[in-house]
């Protein structure tokens, strides 16, 4: 069975200043990866994903993810984060079955 | 652009009543999902479904059906709606098992 770990329900942070959210899983079988972000009033967006080859992946607003197999980890990271990233963030792992399984999400909040 | 829409943003109806929700998507996507959130719960899956008239059970089933009897919609049936219903609810297709899922915004239903 798969699961995943989001250790950090609220994370703020000064607006320029880096950022990371950090998100374990396990899962006895290979996995896919994903960072889905939501807006406030709106669905869950994908912001990137891992499926296979290079392990780290980046998305087109400036967040990169590093998949790192013998740590379990998928940590999603930003060097100058902007008040337009204040969102909810969800990592989720995908193993095997048709399913998708879902962190508990955190809370980026970018203070002026 | 993948386009999941629900038909209702907000709902209320009382304890007791039959509940409709309805999804479509318009890319022609074998597989759906209906998830609820809850704070400090993330997304729990409550069914899915990779073709017409099949479905699955997610994690939470208890106290709720689904229907599929055309590709593109998506419909979940609260029988009898109870207070613990009260919840946001996202619908989310995909192209095949492994792909992104893509979200509608949401229904935020209240069960008084």
């Amino acid at each position: 069975a798969q699961s995943v770990t989001q250790l950090d329900s609220q994370v703020p942070v000064f607006e320029e200043a880096p950022v990371e959210l950090r998100c374990n899983y396990s899962s006895s079988v290979s996995v896919y990866l994903f960072w889905y972000v939501q807006y406030p009033n709106q669905g869950l967006q994908l912001l990137l994903k891992y499926l296979s080859g290079s392990t780290l992946v980046e998305s087109i607003n400036g967040f990169e993810a590093e998949f790192n197999k013998s740590q379990t980890s998928f940590h999603l990271r930003k060097p100058s984060v902007h008040i337009s990233d204040t969102a909810e963030y969800f990592c989720a792992v995908r193993g095997g079955a048709n399913n998708l399984f879902f962190g508990t999400g955190t809370r980026l909040t970018v203070i002026p | 652009d993948v386009k999941v829409t629900q038909s209702s943003r907000y709902l209320v109806k009382r304890t007791g009543e039959k509940v409709f929700l309805e999804c479509v998507q318009d890319m022609d996507h074998e597989n759906m999902f209906w998830y609820r959130q809850d704070p400090g719960l993330g997304l729990r899956l409550i069914y899915f479904s990779y073709d017409v008239k099949m479905k699955e059970k997610g994690d939470i089933p208890e106290g709720y059906s689904v229907s599929r009897e055309k590709k593109e919609r998506f419909s979940l049936i609260l029988e009898s709606a109870s207070t613990n219903q009260t919840s946001m609810y996202l619908c989310a297709s995909s192209l095949q098992p492994n792909s992104p899922l893509h979200f509608g915004n949401g229904t935020r239903l209240t069960v008084t």
